[in-house]
């Protein structure tokens, strides 16, 4: 089964708002964590990823937390745009191995 | 970059017939890649490992005989459903791994499989 789940099938976020996104994984081997963003008809997109030797990684208005205490991965959003609705998907892997997927968020973002 | 690309991106084909999907890392060599189906508004289900120069690896329920991959080159590796029928109407998306150690997956844009 998954060793990666979301916390919410859905988030509603306001244009220009920060959004987050929250996954919680289960696998303790789990050492490399990725997330995705999927739009409509089309394949994933790399988003950001983060080891597990680190707790936080910033990209280009994306931040990736990860809390290894409780196994919970979060990925900020900063000044939300439309240009953001999609599907987003957090994946883990133990050790290099094969991808895990979560069920997926879909964050709608409203004008 | 890491530039993914996948062909057909959309089939229709009869039942019976079968289909051969072209998944081609454009920018780096892919020692591994991936094949995943997914349904609508669900996740993605990975059904199979390819690795270049050997047999690709099924997970189970996966059956290999319907769906050969055959992975013959760095930067190339396809998929062929066999015997098409209605229920394998999918979207098929293939990933390639780059670097080593099982890094970062860098996905197509998808095959859209229908099938009549």
């Amino acid at each position: 089964g998954e060793s990666v789940g979301l916390h919410l099938p859905t988030l509603s976020v306001q244009e220009g708002d920060n959004s987050i996104i929250n996954c919680a994984y289960s696998n303790s081997a789990s050492d490399y964590f990725i997330w995705y963003k999927q739009e409509s008809g089309k394949g994933p997109q790399f988003i950001i990823d983060i080891r597990s030797n680190m707790d936080k990684r910033q990209g280009q208005r994306v931040t990736v937390l990860l809390n290894k205490t409780v196994k919970h991965l979060s990925l900020q959003i900063a000044a939300t745009q439309p240009g953001d609705s999609a599907v987003y998907f957090c994946a883990d892997s133990p050790r290099g191995g094969k991808l895990s997927f979560g069920a997926g968020t879909t964050v709608t973002v409203r004008a | 970059g890491a530039v993914v690309s996948q062909h057909p991106s959309w089939v229709i084909c009869k039942s019976g017939t079968s289909v051969k999907i072209e998944c081609r890392s454009l920018d780096f060599q892919a020692t591994t890649m991936f094949w995943y189906r997914q349904f609508p508004k669900q996740s993605l289900m990975l059904m199979a490992t390819s690795n270049e120069g050997s047999k690709a690896t099924y997970e189970q329920g996966v059956e290999k005989d319907k769906f050969l991959i055959n992975h013959a080159s760095l930067t190339l590796s396809t998929l062929t459903v066999t015997s098409a029928h209605p229920e394998d109407s999918s979207f098929y998306i293939c990933s390639a791994a780059k670097g080593t150690s099982g890094v970062a997956q860098y996905f197509g844009p998808g095959t859209r499989l229908l099938v009549l």
